[in-house]
């Protein structure tokens, strides 16, 4: 079956760039989450899509973006990236609600040099 | 709000052996699901255990299980016949309708000896 899509799998960027990570979640799922895990952390929720609108909004930089598209793949989009940006970018798919839980992808692991 | 409290950072169990990880949760919320996730070193996020918090009976799935008691806010998970594969980091989560937001809990990193 297929799963929630994260590319690319792993990222190096200097101090000040600007890094996009892109999501492809479940076919049929119209829901997108965004959560970033430092070292050691638990996964702090970013922000989420439904129907392409942003539906929630957690802990996100103002230098961080993000968009779903009209075929519900999202990109998170970060600039002047930062040292304690390097962390694991999970997106996550469900169908309208979450509560059957979410499927995440394989992660994003971001390091900022 | 919602918050999720793991106590255990560390738990450690022997092959083949029985093993209880601790979550308890706050929510204002009515309509709530709980989770456990499984965390392996591929870092992949694996979804091991649901419950729905309207249902008294308690999740199971093969060798997991969980001990829900709403009362006390307490969502405990119980790995029967422990297998080296099932080392890992467990979060527990926490979701509510209005929230529409999985909130973790620090998670509790669980090493299997052999």
């Amino acid at each position: 079956a297929a799963g929630v899509i994260q590319s690319p799998r792993h990222l190096i960027k200097e101090k000040r760039e600007t890094a996009t990570l892109k999501c492809y979640p479940i076919p049929r799922h119209d829901t997108v989450y965004w959560y970033q895990q430092g070292p050691g952390q638990d996964p702090q929720f970013l922000i989420s899509f439904y129907e392409k609108m942003q539906s929630d909004k957690g802990s996100i930089p103002d230098r961080f973006s993000a968009q779903q598209f009209s075929d519900y793949h999202s990109e998170l989009n970060m600039s002047s990236l930062e040292l304690g940006d390097s962390a694991l970018y999970f997106c996550a798919s469900s169908l309208a609600t979450g509560e059957y839980g979410y499927t995440f992808g394989s992660g994003t692991r971001l390091t900022v040099v | 709000a919602q918050t999720v409290t793991q106590s255990q950072p560390e738990m450690s169990v022997q092959e083949a052996e029985t093993v209880t990880l601790s979550c308890t949760y706050d929510t204002s919320e009515s309509d709530y699901y709980l989770f456990w996730y499984k965390q392996p070193p591929s870092r992949q996020m694996i979804l091991v255990i649901r419950q729905e918090a309207y249902k008294q009976q308690n999740a199971t799935e093969n060798r997991f299980s969980v001990n829900f008691q709403k009362a006390a806010k307490s969502f405990s998970l119980k790995i029967s016949d422990s297998q080296l594969g099932d080392a890992a980091m467990y979060f527990c989560a926490s979701y509510g309708g209005a929230t529409n937001k999985l909130i973790f809990g620090t998670g509790t990193l669980l090493a299997v000896q052999p």
